[in-house]
Parts: C-alpha cells; sequence; structure tokens
C-alpha cells in the first residue's frame, strides 16, 4: 500500500487559485469515490474539509473546491488568504476496510 | 461536543512496545457510525493511517504494520488503545487518534485529537 502521490509544495499570490493534485491507483481513487481532503496546521488537529471527492464540510469555504478525473483527484484553493497556509492531505479508501493518505502538500501563501 | 484526547509514553527504547490510548469524551464510543481509528505523522512524511477498530472488536490495519500492531477498544472506559510491537527509530512520529464515519460521510476522519509526539530512542 503506497502513498497517494501528492506535489511536496505548492504556492500562489493572496487572490490567485492553486491547484493540488493527489495520484493513486486503480485501486483506490480509480475505483472509489470517498475521496477526502484535509487541512493540516503545524500542533493543531488536520481538519476535514472535502469529502467524497468534491463535498465541503459545513462552514468550509467556496473558495475550496475538489474533482476527481481517473486516479487523480484534485484540490482547488481560489481566492488564496494567507489563513489558508498549512498542508494539504488527500485520503481514498482503498477497499477492504482500509485507506490511504497523499505525502502531503505544503500550501504557502507568499 | 465529541473530543479525543491521546495519552502515553512520549519516549520509548527500541525493540520495545509503543502503547498509547485515546479517550473519548462528549459522545459514545459504543456506536454503530463510527470507527475509531490511529493514524501517525513521521518527521518529513506524511500521514499514515495505521488502523482502525469497530465497536464489535473487529479491526481493520494497515499492511505495513498490521504484523506488529494492535487496536483494543474499552468500551466501560470510553476509550481505545493502539499497541506497536517491536519498534524502530523509524516509528518517531505524533501519533493522532480520529473517528472514522460509516455513515453520512463515509471513510471521513471527522474529529481528531491533538496528537502525542512519541519518540524511539535508541
Amino acid at each position: 500500500q503506497s502513498a497517494l502521490t501528492q506535489p511536496p509544495s505548492a504556492s500562489g499570490s493572496p487572490g490567485q487559485s492553486v491547484t493540488i493534485s493527489c495520484t493513486g491507483t486503480s485501486n483506490d481513487i480509480g475505483t472509489y469515490n470517498y475521496v477526502s481532503w484535509y487541512q493540516h496546521r503545524p500542533g493543531k488537529a488536520p481538519k476535514v474539509i472535502i469529502y467524497e471527492v468534491n463535498e465541503r464540510l459545513p462552514g468550509v469555504p467556496d473558495r475550496f473546491s475538489a474533482s476527481k478525473s481517473g486516479n487523480t483527484a484534485s484540490l482547488t484553493v481560489s481566492g488564496l488568504q494567507a489563513e489558508d497556509e498549512a498542508d494539504y492531505y488527500c485520503s481514498s479508501y482503498a477497499g477492504s476496510n482500509t485507506l490511504i493518505f497523499g505525502g502531503g502538500t505544503k500550501l504557502t501563501v507568499l | 461536543q465529541v473530543q479525543l484526547q491521546e495519552s502515553g509514553p512520549g519516549l520509548v527504547k527500541a525493540s520495545q512496545t509503543l502503547s498509547l490510548t485515546c479517550t473519548v469524551s462528549g459522545g459514545f464510543i459504543n456506536t454503530e457510525y463510527f470507527y475509531w481509528s490511529w493514524i501517525r505523522l513521521r518527521p518529513g512524511k506524511g500521514l499514515e493511517w495505521l488502523g482502525h477498530i469497530y465497536k464489535s472488536g473487529t479491526t481493520y490495519f494497515n499492511p505495513s504494520l498490521q504484523s506488529r500492531s494492535t487496536i483494543s477498544v474499552d468500551m466501560s472506559k470510553s476509550n481505545f488503545s493502539l499497541k506497536v510491537n517491536s519498534v524502530t527509530v523509524a516509528d518517531t512520529a505524533t501519533y493522532f487518534c480520529a473517528r472514522l464515519r460509516r455513515d453520512l460521510q463515509p471513510y471521513v476522519f471527522d474529529v481528531w485529537g491533538q496528537g502525542t509526539m512519541v519518540t524511539v530512542s535508541s
């Protein structure tokens, strides 16, 4: 069970849009629509922001959107704000009641 | 609302057993709607799902750690525990417990503990 592949870093200026990819296989993202995204600020508990590929949790700004195509899921943050600076992780159901995370992407707001 | 809190030693010697407990407050652990999970974050690495347990005691593990890991639940104390045997320095990490949903938002970790840092010394 190898981790989902995410770029280690991403960045953008305030107001810009940034997209983070998450690539898996036909054993996880490619088969199941149980892809979630988590925002993690150091020293804090991770927080789920997206579930079931593109559903936002209540209270999550609509600047956060997500999608999936084939074995790759994507998270887009539009209208970047300083508070969006964090580590972002994707997660997918991988069958047989197992789950897998991505390696994480550090988002920097320039 | 439900809160999770990890507890356990912050330092473990290599080859010994890492033992952590997660106490659930503000909600019931004996519910059909959730699994109770362990996740870790190793330095320089991403999050890693370790395993989870259902109220029945049925457990599911990451294949990479299955041979060394045990998860148990104590309904009377409203907590669940993780044990990892034969630890090495590679098991040094922040360990999180989390609630995994089975219902409206399947396979979502919707409540997390703050995490506890465990260092394995050689």
